[in-house]
């Protein structure tokens, strides 16, 4: 399997733009989930979806951040209108259900966005 | 609220010696994770932990967790350099969100 994919792997725009970047999962994974890290905030849970519905978004900055899931291959964090203080990783992470206890397992991690909005 | 606090932050030793990241978490969960993370790069999962008295070992690595202690550990012994990384460990809270630790910086001098 390919793991995780993410593009674009850089970003660089200016603020005011529309940024989207985009995530597909490792096949057959139930769950999936943003993230951002940045050196001051450390590693942030943005959004999850599980079984391509989105199950808490209390991590979701503002509403300028709105994450989809349309399809079980497929994820999508847009952030419109861009601001210098979004610069930062983004990650994606998918993950396989636990069936036996409940919950899931070990996240498996994308290579990362690095966005930077000038 | 879940707190995940990991310590120290920041560890620079020499290849050769043993140590320990210790990883202390606020409410009760019965599911604690160990990734590490090389700089510029993704997060690599090392360890899940499942139950209290786990231990797992990978290498000179070797991860363990008390659930009454709320306490996991993450060991290295004989440090080499390409253990040079950030250790994150994160717990699963009752809400089905992985809490993150801020991650130990951990540099091993050749």
């Amino acid at each position: 399997d390919a793991g995780v994919i993410q593009s674009p792997r850089h970003e660089v725009t200016e603020m005011g733009q529309e940024v989207t970047l985009r995530c597909k999962p490792i096949s057959g994974h139930d769950y999936l989930f943003w993230y951002r890290q940045t050196m001051m905030r450390g590693l942030e849970l943005l959004i999850y979806f599980n079984n391509n519905v989105p199950i808490d978004d209390s991590g979701m900055p503002e509403d300028r951040f709105s994450a989809k899931m349309p399809n079980a291959s497929f994820s999508t964090l847009k952030i419109q209108p861009s601001e210098p203080r979004d610069s930062a990783v983004y990650f994606c992470a998918s993950s396989l259900a636990e069936w036996t206890t409940g919950g899931y397992n070990e996240q498996f991690f994308g290579p990362g966005t690095r966005l930077t909005v000038l | 609220e879940l707190k995940v606090e990991q310590n120290p932050l920041f560890l620079s030793m020499q290849e050769g010696k043993n140590y320990t990241i210790y990883c202390n978490y606020s409410t009760t969960s019965d599911r604690l994770y160990w990734y590490r993370q090389d700089p510029g790069k993704s997060l690599e999962s090392l360890f899940v932990l499942l139950s209290n008295g786990a231990v797992k070992q990978e290498g000179r690595l070797m991860a363990s967790l008390d659930t009454k202690a709320r306490l996991s550990t993450l060991h290295i012994t004989a440090a080499v350099h390409d253990l040079s990384a950030t250790y994150f460990c994160a717990v699963l809270n009752r809400d089905d969100k992985i809490i993150f630790g801020k991650g130990t910086r951990l540099h091993i001098l050749p």
